[in-house]
């Protein structure tokens, strides 16, 4: 079956390292990838996306990896702050039924925690 | 812009109780969705709707009803509260397919079934 799944459940850093979360996905046929960060009693919050065409996208202090050989996404966080804390979801798309409606299979979740 | 606002933050049900989560949009997104997230997994998707008067089952629909009369509203019907669905509920939403762009998600609807 499709999975997202995540290989460290929690990750602390110090304030000012570079912080990388990873996420293994298991749908060869997913082309959109997405992450997201969730703070305590908050939605989740868009933080950066990428599409199969690509290995890497760049944001504001954040790089997508994509390497699609070994389904494997990363997310890198530069200069990691204490407001970076939070639970980040990776996500990929996946295509049930016959209608055409791609929905998000999300991962469980990652706690990065930044100390000072 | 409020963007996804949901109503209410928290409550709490009886068994056998209903109740609707309230959700409605400002962006004139055409998709809407309702997830719900327990304690160290993912989201799931309950239902969701690619228009208005359009809405379709998503993973795990069951105890669950949704209607969609307008391009901003979603609300989120329980008919029997059960003890199984206690959970935080999150209403998102996006222009176009979820697959292939980002949802924007509100601040989620937090209920305990007791």
């Amino acid at each position: 079956g499709e999975s997202v799944g995540l290989h460290l459940p929690t990750l602390s850093v110090q304030e000012g390292d570079n912080s990388i979360i990873n996420c293994a996905y298991s749908n060869s046929a997913s082309d959109y990838f997405i992450w997201y960060k969730q703070e305590s009693g908050k939605g989740p919050q868009f933080i950066i996306d990428i599409r199969s065409n690509m290995d890497k996208r760049q944001g504001q202090r954040v790089t997508v990896l994509l390497n699609k050989t070994v389904k494997h996404l990363s997310l890198q966080i530069a200069a990691t702050q204490p407001g970076d804390s939070a639970v980040y979801f990776c996500a990929e798309n996946s295509t049930p039924g016959n209608t055409g409606f791609q929905k998000l299979v999300f991962g469980t979740g990652t706690r990065l925690l930044v100390s000072p | 812009n409020a963007g996804v606002t949901q109503t209410p933050k928290f409550r709490i049900l009886k068994i056998g109780q209903s109740m609707t989560l309230q959700c409605t949009q400002d962006m004139n997104h055409n998709y809407m969705y309702w997830y719900r997230q327990d304690p160290g997994m993912g989201l799931k998707l309950i239902y969701y709707s690619v228009g208005a008067g359009i809405t379709d089952k998503g993973e795990v629909p069951n105890g669950y009803n949704v209607s969609r009369s307008t391009t901003e509203d979603f609300p989120l019907r329980l008919e029997l509260a059960a003890p199984s669905q206690t959970s935080v509920y999150f209403c998102a939403s996006s222009y176009r397919n979820a697959g292939n762009q980002p949802q924007h998600f509100g601040d989620g609807t937090r209920l305990s079934i007791l």
